[in-house]
């Protein structure tokens, strides 16, 4: 399968504070997503970005394809901005099955 | 345009037992996804069907199994249920295959099993 590694695994950020987190992956993918689980389990849809640069709002993200790797910025951050944060990934090199990352956990402070 | 909907949210089970859980996609979507997700395993895919055919399955063992229905909800069942199968079960549709398409994802069914 492919490897997905995210980084930094923790996060605590002063409310207002930019943050960028990173997923690096082993393979070439046709797929990559970004997204947040609230406290509740609910992941929600931030960007599908398999290469390029999208941005919506305060948050925008980059996938380097070739090199293999995706970064999810946030600027100005606010304490709803709390919770863990997963790139998942899917490659027709590995059967198209989706893997995930271990996550991001972040916390923001007033 | 609702999204995807999960029955039930909770659920309490006991060992051996078998459980059914179900997953409506987003109208027009035709794939469904299973992930299990666990404090120590993270997510992990379970099994993906799209127009009433798995697609994909991921390394769990035959007491995991589905199917999807030919108005596309889909459900899963686990027997003999272990009490290593607590987790958050998570579904999620896309218009086409997972893996060439976005993936929208339901809320949830937390599963214990006692």
């Amino acid at each position: 399968g492919i490897q997905v590694e995210q980084s930094p695994p923790d996060l605590i950020l002063q409310e207002g504070a930019n943050s960028t987190l990173r997923c690096n992956f082993s393979d070439s993918v046709n797929n990559l997503q970004w997204f947040h689980q609230n406290p509740w389990g609910q992941l929600i849809n931030l960007f599908y970005i398999p290469s390029g640069t999208k941005q919506n709002g305060r948050l925008s993200a980059t996938t380097v394809a070739t090199e293999r790797y995706s970064l999810l910025y946030i600027s100005s951050s606010q304490t709803t901005d709390s919770g863990v944060y997963f790139c998942a990934v899917a490659s027709s090199n590995t059967g198209n099955q989706f893997y995930f990352g271990t996550g991001t956990s972040l916390t923001v402070i007033p | 345009k609702a999204g995807v909907t999960q029955t039930p949210r909770y659920l309490i089970k006991t060992r051996g037992q078998q459980v059914t859980l179900s997953c409506s996609p987003i109208s027009g979507h035709r794939s469904v996804s299973w992930y299990q997700q666990t404090p120590g395993q993270g997510l992990q895919f379970l099994f993906e069907y799209f127009s009433e055919t798995q697609r994909n399955k991921g390394n769990f063992p035959g007491r995991f199994s589905g199917r999807q229905f030919s108005n596309s909800r889909s459900e899963m069942n686990v027997s003999t249920l272990e009490l290593g199968d607590s987790a958050l079960y998570l579904c999620a549709s896309s218009l086409g295959p997972a893996s060439s398409y976005e993936q929208y994802f339901g809320p949830g069914t937390r599963l214990t099993v006692t």
